[in-house]
């Protein structure tokens, strides 16, 4: 069985102060990870896709990389505009048709 | 393009009554997927239709939930009778190819049994 696993659950910055929210995952044979971003009311909004280890991908200040074994997504000088939920998500492996999501981290960025 | 759109945005009702859920999808998308989303769960898949056929519907909680997809540009979710335990944020979401491409969320209908 798929597992996806994120931490931290919460995390509280300041703005400017650099971090990393982590996705550890456990598939047999990965065909991508998928970054979301959600904002309280809204649904997920896709952010990323990483097909391969050493891959990376960025957007203003968000940067996701992609190991055979965990993704980071970095957030550089973050902003409170930055304050959300980030979900990571892999498509499903094997017979399955259903991706697999984490719970998600709640980012606060306090100006 | 206007995105997955969802209607209601928010609905109320007593427990028993029958709520049908609206979706259109991208259009283009060929696969459609209904969620549920609490605070206790996560996110949680109900089902999956690719091209209007439904796949894989083993998310699906019980009898009174069904869903169907008469068109590539519809889709209802409809629960009855509505029990206070099926209070949650129900989103649709489409995508290109299965689960395998990046999906595109609605903006929810967030759904109080009473």
């Amino acid at each position: 069985e798929d597992q996806v696993t994120q931490s931290p659950e919460a995390l509280r910055l300041q703005e400017g102060e650099s971090s990393s929210l982590n996705c550890s995952y456990t598939v047999s044979g990965l065909r991508g990870l998928f970054w979301y971003r959600q904002d309280p009311g809204k649904g997920p909004e896709f952010l990323f896709t990483l097909y391969s280890a050493g891959e990376e991908k960025e957007k203003e200040r968000l940067k996701a990389t992609l190991t055979k074994k965990e993704s980071f997504l970095h957030i550089t000088a973050p902003k409170p505009e930055d304050s959300a939920t980030y979900l990571c998500a892999v498509p499903p492996t094997g017979g399955s048709y259903i991706p697999t999501f984490g719970r998600g981290t709640s980012l606060i960025v306090h100006p | 393009d206007a995105g997955v759109i969802q209607s209601p945005r928010h609905e109320v009702t007593e427990m028993g009554q029958e709520v049908t859920l609206r979706c259109k999808p991208i259009s283009g998308h060929n696969s459609l997927f209904w969620y549920r989303q609490t605070m206790m769960r996560g996110l949680e898949l109900l089902i999956y239709f690719n091209n209007n056929v439904p796949i894989d519907d083993s998310g699906m909680p019980e009898d009174r939930f069904s869903a169907k997809m008469p068109n590539a540009s519809f889709s209802t979710l409809k629960i009855q009778p509505s029990e206070p335990r099926d209070s949650a944020v129900y989103f649709c979401a489409s995508s290109r190819q299965g689960a395998y491409t990046e999906a595109f969320f609605g903006q929810g209908t967030r759904l109080t049994v009473v």
